[in-house]
């Protein structure tokens, strides 16, 4: 149980297209999402948190307008990087929480994305 | 402010080793502590947690202990294997923290035959 799936798994762009990436809870409803970036050997950065049905809570320094995230349904988020540049490549990982009364949070496998 | 501190790597071993990487933490409250670990090219998988003081977590060999007085959270595993490297992350959630994660920098563990 506690799957989270990602989609796609990898991703190379043109600089300035936008770039969308899903994230699923295959077998349960996720009431939060989390979206991540990862650089090369370092750690994760916590980019927002989302709940469904409501706008997403960004971390400071994330540029809200530049990493769109919806949360339209209880199994589905997505994080849409507008106008790529190389600079936001990186490895983009989300998570998923089941209800508010558990701590744990359940990965997704990453996408990475290239910008050219 | 809360915060987790890793052993720095990476941690090079021979197969069959005992294996331990370090994690110290600094939170207000009593936080819940985790253990993930990410293989090459994938994302984290929860590997173990502990949720208060005195708590053991332990999973595929690997065990950590909450240990308030000393605040930390260490990994053990008494015989490693090949399959075990990967890199691995100590992190909390602390009480009234909106349950985010925080993460320590990540410690890599590669195991030799």
């Amino acid at each position: 149980g506690a799957v989270v799936s990602q989609h796609p798994s990898w991703v190379i762009c043109k600089s300035g297209t936008s770039v969308k990436i899903e994230c699923r809870s295959l077998d349960f409803q996720a009431t939060t999402m989390f979206w991540y970036r990862q650089f090369p050997k370092q750690s994760l950065m916590l980019m927002a948190t989302s709940n469904e049905g409501s706008k997403a809570t960004y971390e400071q320094g994330v540029e809200k307008d530049k990493f769109l995230i919806n949360h339209a349904s209880l199994t589905l988020s997505t994080l849409t990087v507008t106008s790529a540049h190389p600079e936001d490549s990186s490895f983009y990982i989300c998570s998923a929480r089941g209800d508010w009364s558990t701590d744990t949070q359940y990965f997704g496998p990453g996408t990475r994305l290239t910008v050219l | 402010g809360n915060s987790v501190t890793q052993m720095e790597g990476p941690v090079t071993l021979s197969e069959e080793a005992f294996l331990t990487i370090n994690c110290t933490y600094t939170a207000t409250g009593y936080p819940s502590l985790f253990w993930y670990v990410q293989y090459p090219g994938e994302g984290l998988q929860l590997l173990l947690k502990a949720t208060k003081a005195d708590d053991k977590g332990s999973n595929k060999g690997f065990e950590a202990t909450y240990r308030k007085e000393t605040t930390s959270f260490h990994l053990e595993k008494g015989s490693v294997q090949v399959s075990d490297s990967a890199v691995y992350f100590c992190a909390l959630v602390s009480p009234g923290g909106y349950n985010k994660l925080i993460f320590g920098a990540g410690t890599r563990l590669a195991v030799h035959p």
